[in-house]
């Protein structure tokens, strides 16, 4: 079964500053999709950015970037220029057909960003 | 753009009621998957649909069902709610059943079994 760690429940970053926010993941195989999705207070879950495993280069969405490190099984997300709405909880998320689950997400547990002014 | 739609977006249940959660998917959306997110949880996956047919099934519990229907909204019906039900319920769709496809999420219902 695939999992997906989040080491860092909580995580405090100044308005206009860059942070990072870490994900890990346990896959044996070698094409499947990452996600980063973003939940704000109102409970809304949002797609932030996703990245093929199969390509090499790391996706970008405006502020929002990542480090795909697929030897390594690292998927971090790097928020630039923090803005207070970037206030939420993020959730890494993967998904690769499974037997029993199809082509649901498996998310992790999540990492609580608070962005201070 | 048209998002998914799900409602009711509140819903207060006694123990051992039945409830129905309703979702309407993003137009030309044809799978379905349902999430459970307990308090302080992340979702977790009930069933999905692709073409009114079941598809695949998570940790849904015997006393929950759900259907696709022609429109491709989908019903999860929940009987004989305990507490342990109160969570937030996400329905997602996505264009095909494939892995290639980003899952959309509605607002979510909020379950309150008292």
């Amino acid at each position: 079964a695939q999992t997906v760690t989040q080491s860092q429940p909580e995580m405090s970053v100044q308005e206009a500053e860059t942070v990072t926010l870490s994900c890990t993941y346990d896959t044996s195989e070698s094409d499947y999709y990452l996600f980063w999705y973003k939940q704000p207070p109102s409970r809304q879950m949002i797609l932030v950015i996703r990245q093929e495993a199969y390509k090499q280069q790391n996706a970008t969405e405006n502020r929002f970037s990542v480090n795909f490190q697929k030897a390594a099984k690292s998927f971090s997300l790097k928020i630039s220029d923090s803005q207070l709405g970037d206030a939420a909880m993020y959730f890494c998320a993967y998904v690769n057909y499974n037997s029993n689950s199809g082509y649901a997400l498996n998310f992790g547990k999540g990492t609580s960003l608070l962005v201070t002014p | 753009a048209a998002g998914v739609i799900q409602s009711p977006r509140h819903l207060i249940k006694e123990k051992r009621e039945t409830a129905t959660l309703k979702c309407y998917p993003i137009p030309r959306h044809d799978t379905v998957y349902w999430y459970q997110q307990g308090p302080g949880q992340d979702p977790q996956f009930l069933i999905s649909f692709y073409e009114k047919m079941q598809s695949d099934k998570g940790s849904i519990p015997d006393r929950f069902s759900a259907q696709q229907f022609s429109d491709y909204h989908s019903e999860l019906n929940m009987s004989s709610l305990e507490l342990g039900d109160s969570a937030l319920y996400f329905c997602a769709s996505s264009p095909t059943g494939g892995s290639t496809d980003t899952q959309y999420f509605g607002p979510g219902t909020r379950l309150t079994v008292l």
